[in-house]
C-alpha cells in the first residue's frame, strides 16, 4: 500500500504569510502529484498538480517544488489569504489503475 | 459541466442498521471512485469502477460494504449491518478514462454518516 505521509497536521499563519506544507511518498514509477483543497461541507477539489519531470509548477499564488531523489513534494501558498483557510491534501498514484493514496491532510487557518 | 450528486447529505442511523448512498457521476466519465473519510483523515478509497467493472475494491469490507455501478453511470453504495467505526464522510468521485494519464478525480459533496 503506498503511503504518503504529510505534514504539519495544522498550520496558522497571518494574512500576507507564506504556508508551506510537505508530503513523502515511498517508491512508485507514477509521473503524477496533485494536490486538493477541501472546505468545510465540501468535497476535495483538484488545485494544482506536478509531473516529476520538473522540479516546480507555479499556478497563481501556489506552487509545487518537488524533489525527486528524496521522494518529497511541498505546496507553497504565497500572499496568503484568508480565503485559503481550508484542508489541504496531497496525493500520489499506486496500483495499476492508478488509484491515489491520500495524505492525512493539513488544515490551514490564515489569520485576517 | 454539472458536478458529481450524492445523497443523502446526511444520515444517521443506529447501529445495526442498513444504509445506502447513492451518486450520479459527471457525464461521460467512465471511472466512479468510492472513498471513506473519517473525520481529521484522507480520504481513503473502497472502490474503483471502471464503466460497470470494478477495477479495485481491496480495500472494501465486503462482509457488510456493497458497491455496484449498473449501466456504467449511477452507482450506490451500501452498508449492512453498520457499526460505530462507519461514521465517516463517504465521497464519491469521477474521472475521465481518456485523461487517465492525469487522473483528476472530481469530488461530490459526500454523505455524512452517523452511527448511534
Amino acid at each position: 500500500q503506498q503511503q504518503v505521509k504529510q505534514s504539519p497536521q495544522s498550520l496558522i499563519v497571518q494574512k500576507g504569510g507564506i504556508s508551506i506544507i510537505n508530503c513523502a511518498y515511498e517508491n512508485t514509477a507514477f509521473d503524477y502529484f496533485p494536490w486538493y483543497q477541501q472546505f468545510p461541507g465540501k468535497g476535495p477539489a483538484l488545485l494544482i498538480a506536478i509531473r516529476p519531470d520538473v522540479s516546480e509548477k507555479k499556478e497563481g499564488r501556489f506552487t509545487i517544488s518537488f524533489n525527486k531523489s528524496a521522494k518529497q513534494f511541498s505546496l507553497h501558498i504565497m500572499d496568503s489569504q484568508p480565503g485559503d483557510s481550508a484542508t489541504y491534501f496531497c496525493a500520489a498514484p499506486a496500483g495499476s489503475a492508478r488509484q491515489l493514496t491520500f495524505g492525512s491532510g493539513t488544515q490551514l487557518t490564515v489569520l485576517p | 459541466e454539472a458536478g458529481v450528486a450524492q445523497s443523502p447529505r446526511y444520515k444517521i442511523i443506529e447501529k445495526r442498521q442498513s444504509v445506502a448512498f447513492w451518486c450520479n457521476p459527471i457525464s461521460g466519465h467512465a471511472t466512479l471512485y468510492w472513498y471513506q473519510q473519517i473525520l481529521g483523515q484522507g480520504p481513503k478509497l473502497l472502490i474503483q469502477f471502471q464503466n460497470n467493472g470494478v477495477v479495485d475494491d481491496s480495500q472494501l469490507p465486503k462482509d457488510r460494504f456493497s458497491a455496484e455501478r449498473l449501466k456504467g453511470v449511477d452507482s450506490t453504495l451500501k452498508i449492512q449491518p453498520a457499526k460505530l467505526e462507519d461514521s465517516a464522510v463517504y465521497l464519491c468521485a469521477s474521472s475521465r478514462q481518456k485523461d487517465r494519464g492525469r487522473n483528476e478525480q472530481f469530488f461530490g459533496p459526500g454523505t455524512r454518516l452517523t452511527v448511534l
